[in-house]
């Protein structure tokens, strides 16, 4: 299994342009979350989604957009990108359970906006 | 959401045990208490979950009082592997009210 796996690795974009974050996950988990990390900050959660097709608000979701078309693939988008979107993204999965709260991350995604 | 506070940072010698608490007053009677573990360039990962006394473990122990009010995650002999920063959390993730505060680092000294 390779767990959760996400693409890029890093980036490097320009104020104003878009792209694509890709998470993907193989255990077959029902949630997925989209993290942004940034220094002195710990983790902020952006978006997440509580089963294929379904997709909510987290903690600082401006600037992003989500989408969960296949149950094992989340994105996150940056229509626009800006500065103070510069950070390192982290997706996770779980399981349903509600009352356990063991999240699987991925490597992470570094992305600098110019 | 309850919240955590814990050292920002710790530093120990190689195979002393380490012990970070971790303080939520307000704690609800619904939340758990979870740890995670995070190397440099690393997503978290998952160390131990409680709701009360004490859970142990093939990497951890977490020790809560009756009150619930903190809860102390320990590391037992640790070595320079253990070097990371460790996250307290507090609350149910299946209704989306966990946070992670910015941790605690802990530095493994030779």
């Amino acid at each position: 299994n390779a767990g959760v796996t996400q693409t890029p690795k890093f980036r490097v974009l320009k104020t104003g342009q878009s792209m694509t974050l890709l998470c993907a996950q193989d255990m077959n988990h029902e949630y997925m979350y989209w993290y942004r990390q940034d220094p002195g900050m710990g983790l902020r959660l952006i978006h997440y989604s509580v089963g294929e097709g379904t997709t909510a608000k987290g903690e600082v979701p401006d600037g992003y957009n989500v989408s969960r078309l296949k149950k094992q693939n989340f994105l996150l988008g940056l229509e626009s990108a800006a500065p103070s979107q510069t950070s390192v993204y982290f997706c996770a999965s779980r399981e349903a359970p509600q009352a356990y709260n063991e999240q699987f991350f991925g490597p992470g995604t570094r992305l600098t906006v110019l | 959401l309850a919240k955590t506070t814990q050292p920002i940072s710790m530093d120990s010698y190689e195979g002393q045990e380490v012990n970070i608490t971790c303080s939520h007053n307000n704690i609800a009677t619904n939340d758990y208490i979870t740890w995670y573990q995070q190397f440099p360039s690393q997503g978290p990962r998952f160390i131990i979950q409680g709701y009360k006394t004490k859970v142990t473990n093939e990497v951890a122990s977490l020790f809560i009082p009756a009150d619930r009010k903190s809860s102390t995650l320990s590391l037992p002999r640790v070595s320079l592997s253990d070097t990371a920063v460790y996250y307290c959390l507090v609350g149910v993730l299946g209704y989306q009210k966990v946070t992670f505060g910015i941790g605690t680092k802990l530095q493994v000294i030779p």
